[in-house]
């Protein structure tokens, strides 16, 4: 079974540039989740969608983080404008349903904010 | 919300001993508890998993141990070669979040061969 995708894979943008994450994952599976990997921590979870609803959003930034999910596939995280604190690993992660706890991650994309 | 906290942040043995990492939780209504181990540059690989129903589970030489009553959960490895070298997550989670994971800060373990 193909993994999860995500690109790309490494991004290098000047501080105030708007920069855009892409996610597709496991075929069928319903639930999507995009985490920020800060250099040495644990994942923090973002954005998690139902098919094409939010299901929590609670820590995602607002003021400069968008993500959507439009027909419950593919999945988009920007970020607008940067700031150089945005450097991290963002890993999408899917899992087959809202129920299902087991979660499979993308390779990440790398992101360098100058 | 939910608060991981994972120790060891370095582990160091040498090859063929054991390595244990711990973590707590604080949410009593989390009830799933997995491991993944990350090499450098690449994905989160999950490795093992508990459900708050079951007290032990091991799988080849990891092996996962749950205290409910204590808040707190361990990764066993045994027999340990260079290859299990690697930073190893734990995280918490409960179907009332959505089934979100509050991962700990991270275990890194190397193993010396």
């Amino acid at each position: 079974e193909a993994g999860v995708a995500q690109s790309p894979r490494y991004k290098i943008i000047e501080k105030r540039q708007s920069v855009a994450f892409w996610c597709n994952p496991i075929s069928g599976h319903a639930t999507l989740y995009w985490y920020q990997q800060i250099l040495g921590q644990g994942p923090k979870l973002l954005i998690q969608f139902q098919n094409n609803g939010v299901v929590d959003d609670s820590q995602l930034p607002k003021d400069r983080f968008s993500a959507e999910r439009l027909k419950g596939v593919d999945s988009t995280l920007k970020i607008q404008p940067a700031k150089l604190e945005d450097s991290a690993v963002y890993l999408c992660a899917s899992s087959t349903r809202l129920a299902e706890e087991t979660q499979y991650f993308g390779p990440g994309t790398r992101l360098l904010v100058l | 919300g939910e608060n991981v906290e994972q120790h060891p942040s370095t582990l160091s043995v040498q090859e063929g001993d054991s390595a244990v990492i711990k973590c707590t939780y604080s949410d009593s209504a989390s009830n799933y508890f997995p491991w993944y181990k990350q090499e450098l540059g690449k994905r989160p690989q999950l490795i093992i998993d508990i459900r708050s129903n079951v007290g032990e589970k091991k799988d080849q030489r990891i092996a996962v141990t749950l205290n409910k009553t204590a808040k707190h959960f361990s990764l066993h490895i045994t027999e340990t070669q260079p290859e299990d070298s690697a930073v190893y997550f734990c995280a918490a989670s409960s179907a009332g979040t959505g089934n979100q994971f509050y991962f700990g800060t991270g275990t890194s373990l190397t193993v010396i061969p």
